[in-house]
């Protein structure tokens, strides 16, 4: 399998909480990263986490941590139709600056 | 933060021709490094580009076919070469400050190869 895997798509009404989800298999994984693409556009970092958390929050972002099964998700409260983008899980070992990706969960806000 | 500016945004191309895609930064920073984003699919780091020295290619990337050139701390090059349609993808230009800091990204430049 992949070293990041994610689920392809997510719909939700606007308004609803998203949840994007993410397992990883290095269990040395030191950083794990939540990146926002839109259309035409490069990636954008939203959020990073290190590897001795469980959770981060900023604003509406929600970043949870469960190291023991290597599940990382990313909550987004109050879905707006700007959040529809390819949303990137990644994460990266200690003394490595390359961190590896998943292959993008789409996001489609409807209203 | 690193303000990356990647140039062409995007280009179609006739297959066998080069095409050289631009990066720079509005700062120097310490490591460069150039991923290929296919339809559909993860990004996929083509090369470490290294200031002064040859570039540092992954497994499957060739030099031949992906020359990367980095003169300075703030610019870098990837040439793709004799295209043929399978390299239509996104190119992304991408930063780090240092170690253990965000990878900044450039906005990617849409190759279509006819």
């Amino acid at each position: 399998g992949e070293d990041v895997e994610q689920s392809l798509f997510l719909s939700v009404r606007e308004g609803d909480s998203s949840v994007i989800n993410c397992t990883y298999t290095d269990s040395s994984s030191t950083y794990l990263y939540w990146y926002k693409q839109e259309p035409g556009a490069g990636l954008q970092l939203l959020t990073y986490i290190f590897s001795n958390m469980d959770m981060k929050q900023d604003q509406r972002l929600t970043v949870l941590l469960n190291k023991k099964d290597k599940h990382l998700s990313l909550r987004i409260a109050d879905t707006q139709t700007g959040d529809s983008a390819i949303y990137f899980c990644a994460e990266s070992s200690g003394g490595s600056y390359i961190p590896t990706f998943g292959r993008g969960t789409s996001l489609i806000v409807h209203p | 933060s690193a303000v990356i500016s990647q140039k062409p945004s995007r280009d179609i191309c006739q297959r066998g021709t080069s095409l050289t895609i631009q990066c720079q930064v509005d700062s120097q920073v310490t490591m460069m490094f150039w991923y290929r984003q296919q339809p559909g699919q993860s990004l996929t780091l083509i090369a470490t580009a290294n200031q002064g020295s040859e570039a540092t290619y992954e497994s499957g990337f060739v030099i031949d076919k992906f020359p990367i050139s980095r003169p300075n701390l703030t610019f870098s090059t990837l040439t793709v070469s004799n295209m043929s349609p399978e390299d239509s993808s996104i190119y992304l230009c991408s930063v780090r400050t240092g170690m253990n800091t965000e990878a900044f990204f450039g906005q990617g430049t849409r190759l279509t190869v006819v």
